[in-house]
Parts: C-alpha cells; sequence; structure tokens
C-alpha cells in the first residue's frame, strides 16, 4: 500500500527557509492531490495546503505569503518550502495524500487525507 | 476562512459507553465534512469522510452524519484503543480547516 516518508532537517534558524520532502512510495504520485498538514507542541492542526499531480496549488492564505509547494513525478516526491521562518513555525510536519474527485465539468471537490507520513518534527531556534 | 467549532473540548467516558462529538462550520459546507482520530505521539487516522463514509479497515462501531453546518462523530461501545483525540476537518473550500479537537480521555 502507499506510504509517505518526510525528510528534512530537524532544525531550522529563524529567518531562514524550511525545506521537507514527502517521498511517496508503493503507488504513483499521479493523479493525486498531495498535502502538507502541521501540528503546533501540544495543538490542535493546521492544514498548509495542497498540490495536483500536474503542479497546481492550493494554499492556506495565513502562510501563502511564504509557502511555496512542489511535486517531481520522476521522483515521485513533493515538497515544502516556507521561507522567513519564526519559533511560531516550530511543529511537527506532516504530508498526506487527499481523497479527491471530478465532477462531469471538471471541478474538483476534495474529500479525507487518507494517507499520512510519521511526521517530522521541525523546531526552529538559533 | 470557514470556522470549525468541535464539542465538547474534552470528555471522559467508559470502556462500553456510547460517545458523540459534535463540530459546527460557520457556513455551509455540504458534506465535505472529515473526521481523524489521533493517538499521542501518532499522525491523524482518517475515519469518515464525506460526512458519513467510513474509511475502509475502520470499525463499524465509528459513525458520522450531518449536512450543511452541523456533523456528528459517534462512537458506539467505546473500546480501550479509542482513547484518543479526534478532529473534523472541511473540505468543501481552501483552506481546509481542521476543527480543535476533542480529547476522549477513561473516566
Amino acid at each position: 500500500q502507499v506510504q509517505l516518508q518526510e525528510s528534512g532537517p530537524g532544525l531550522v534558524r529563524p529567518s531562514e527557509t524550511l525545506s521537507l520532502t514527502c517521498s511517496v512510495s508503493g503507488g504513483s504520485i499521479s493523479p493525486k492531490y498531495w498535502g502538507w498538514i502541521r501540528q503546533s507542541p501540544g495543538k490542535g492542526l493546521e492544514w498548509i495546503g495542497n498540490i495536483f499531480y500536474s503542479g497546481s496549488t492550493n494554499y492556506n492564505p495565513s502562510l501563502k505569503s511564504r509557502v511555496t509547494l512542489s511535486i517531481d513525478t520522476s521522483k515521485n516526491q513533493f515538497s515544502l518550502s516556507l521561507s522567513s521562518v519564526t519559533a511560531a513555525d516550530t511543529a511537527v510536519y506532516y504530508c498526506a495524500r487527499t481523497i479527491w474527485d471530478e465532477d462531469i465539468v471538471g471541478k474538483h471537490y476534495h474529500y479525507g487525507l487518507d494517507v499520512w507520513g510519521q511526521g517530522i518534527t521541525v523546531t526552529v531556534s538559533s | 476562512d470557514i470556522q470549525m467549532t468541535q464539542s465538547p473540548s474534552s470528555l471522559s467516558a467508559s470502556v462500553g459507553d456510547r460517545v458523540t462529538i459534535t463540530c459546527r462550520a460557520t457556513q455551509s459546507i455540504s458534506r465535505y465534512l472529515n473526521w481523524y482520530q489521533q493517538e499521542p505521539g501518532k499522525a491523524p487516522k482518517l475515519l469518515v469522510f464525506g460526512a458519513s463514509s467510513l474509511e475502509r479497515g475502520v470499525p463499524s462501531r465509528f459513525s458520522g452524519s450531518g449536512l450543511g453546518t452541523d456533523f456528528t462523530l459517534t462512537i458506539n461501545s467505546l473500546q480501550p484503543e479509542d482513547f484518543a483525540t479526534y478532529y473534523c476537518q472541511q473540505s468543501f473550500s481552501t483552506p481546509h480547516t481542521f476543527g480543535g479537537g476533542t480529547k476522549v480521555d477513561i473516566k
């Protein structure tokens, strides 16, 4: 079955860019939506954004100015870049697959996040 | 953004109890409501999508209902492995916001 694995540095300095990659195994990255979610220590879940295999993206407006999602179908990977990080960006970051559907006019509908990575803890500190 | 409010934020229950968690959206989200279970130190697990569709492999004691702005997750006959935190999430419009969570612990 499909498995996801996040990778990247566990420590990022303030004002720098956090970069994470999610590797997809056991299945193709196409044609799917892939997303990023984070969870600050002791807090709830925050949806960061998602990316379609074609490269089209949806971002959380609260992070949009600092977030870039990208996808590499040849490597079966997708990535998150978050710039100008502060301590408030310290969190466990999860990648996940989104269930989606399409109507007869081509509009996409999203459902739940059915496959998750184990999460990676990222601390922002000098 | 659509805000999701869960209630209660925590509850205590016993094995065998029936538990109900509610989730309310600030605007209609049709049936684009999902429920997750999260155990400490683990990634969330999808239980219900589309308000009432049970994810494959999820025990039938879990059920979801609702439409529009008000939704419910019900756990019939609570089992020891069900003590966890539960989150709702709307996927009607981006950002796909989550509720604040409901922690279910042992009475």
